[in-house]
């Protein structure tokens, strides 16, 4: 079955700073990669996903890109405010959709 | 906005004790699954269901887990009997699934914060 690591597991930048999350995946078949970002005693939220057939998508402050040779995407924060810290789960989906996630990044935000 | 319901958040019970969960995914959302989050880790899927159908509950532990989706809306996720290392967030999530071309965002309820003693 599908396996996603990600690093790192923890992460301290200063505001304004950009931070990045790395994650791969094990199965060439996965084809959607959504990131979740989950604030202490909340639910996962999604905030940005890409689809296989995609290399780069932006969403304002955060992009997310996809290497599918290399089985690894990775998340982007620019110009971080103490509001993004959280964690954060990135996901890979198959045909079956089922979503197997990552073991989470904690971001702090240091002001 | 519809938000997935789930019930209790929070639950205390004794171990060898039953306990049970709900879950009221957003309507028309044919795809529900149970995930299992202990602190400090990622959600581990327990049970994806296919409207009433069961698609995968591989990493169900089904001597004393069970979940069931009868009509094909609500939830319920059963731990009988509960272990101490039970111990987890239950998170329900549903989305569109099948009904969709594409795999479609995942919706989570609050969740179900389960404590054994």
């Amino acid at each position: 079955g599908e396996n996603v690591e990600q690093h790192p597991s923890t992460l301290s930048v200063q505001e304004g700073d950009s931070a990045v999350i790395k994650c791969t995946y094990s199965d060439s078949a996965s084809n959607y990669f959504p990131w979740y970002k989950q604030e202490l005693g909340k639910r996962p939220q999604l905030i940005i996903d890409i689809r296989s057939n995609v290399g780069e998508k932006k969403d304002q402050r955060i992009a997310v890109t996809l290497n599918k040779t290399a089985k690894h995407f990775s998340l982007h924060i620019t110009e971080t405010q103490p509001e993004d810290s959280a964690v954060y789960f990135c996901a890979a989906v198959g045909w079956g959709q089922n979503f197997v996630f990552g073991p989470g990044t904690r971001l702090s935000v240091l002001p | 906005e519809a938000e997935v319901a789930q019930s209790p958040r929070y639950k205390i019970t004794e171990k060898s004790q039953a306990v049970a969960f709900w879950c009221d995914p957003i309507s028309g959302h044919a795809t529900l699954y149970w995930y299992r989050q202990i602190l400090g880790q990622g959600p581990e899927l327990l049970v994806q269901f296919q409207d009433e159908s069961v698609v995968d509950d591989s990493q169900l532990p089904k001597d004393r887990f069970s979940a069931e989706r009868l009509k094909g809306v609500d939830s319920t996720l059963k731990i009988q009997p509960a272990e101490l290392g039970d111990s987890a967030m239950y998170l329900c999530a549903s989305s569109l699934g099948a009904r969709t071309e594409n795999t479609g965002e995942l919706f989570f309820g609050e969740g179900s914060r389960l404590t054994v003693l």
